[in-house]
């Protein structure tokens, strides 16, 4: 069973640019959630996407935006970066009842200068 | 709402002894309550979950959390402290949202350092 992969793993984009990360879910699971870890705080809910469809967000501009495929894998696009955008940004998934664990994948470090 | 408050930003204990990590909660509703370990340039494992059965929870390597409703509480311990143990811990209260699915939200954060 293939666990959760994000790409890249590393980031480094200039303030202004547009950037898109990725994420794999682990097999059978229709789910997938995105967090923002800055350093030194906890992970803060994004979005999810059950189905292609989204699912409920999080306080965060529109500027976040994501895309979920027929696979199931899925994409978070964050354009006009900020100097705050500089984060970890974790992908979870899971099977889309609302008792069932999600499992995190290794996460992307986004670093905007 | 809800929301989750980790008493301690940092912990510090001896290789043998017992480990405490407090957490509190708030909650408009029966919650689903996690704690989850992350290792330095890790993603991030469920130690262990409450679903509302059994309030006193076991999870893996050694851990073990408990619910008490009546204080908003769900702390974690281990009996007796590992190196590996050393770690940030994160207390999570989960919400059904629309549709299938759910939405964590984290506490801040519990950095354990383990002594020989």
């Amino acid at each position: 069973e293939t666990g959760v992969t994000q790409s890249p793993t590393h980031l480094i984009k200039t303030r202004g640019q547009q950037v898109t990360l990725r994420c794999s879910s682990q097999s059978g699971h229709n789910t997938v959630s995105w967090y923002q870890q800055a350093l030194g705080q906890g992970p803060q809910f994004i979005f999810q996407y059950y189905r292609e469809e989204e699912n409920g967000r999080g306080n965060f501009p529109p500027r976040f935006s994501g895309l979920q495929f027929p696979n199931y894998s899925s994409e978070l696009n964050v354009n006009a970066l900020e100097l705050d955008d500089s984060a970890l940004y974790l992908c979870a998934s899971s099977s889309g009842q609302s008792y069932n664990e999600q499992f995190f994948g290794p996460g992307t470090r986004l670093t905007v200068l | 709402a809800q929301s989750v408050t980790q008493l301690d930003s940092h912990v510090s204990v001896s290789e043998g002894t017992p480990v405490l990590l407090r957490c509190n909660y708030s909650s408009s509703y029966s919650p689903s309550l996690f704690w989850y370990v992350q290792h330095p340039n890790k993603g991030l494992q469920l130690l262990l979950k409450y679903t509302s059965a059994a309030t006193l929870v076991k999870g893996i390597n050694g851990f073990e959390a408990e619910f008490k409703k009546s204080e908003t509480s769900f702390h974690l311990t281990k009996p007796s402290a590992h190196m590996s143990d050393a770690a940030e811990y994160f207390c999570v209260v989960s919400r059904p949202i629309k549709a299938a699915g759910n939405k964590l939200t984290f506490g801040g954060g519990t950095r354990v350092l383990v002594k020989p």
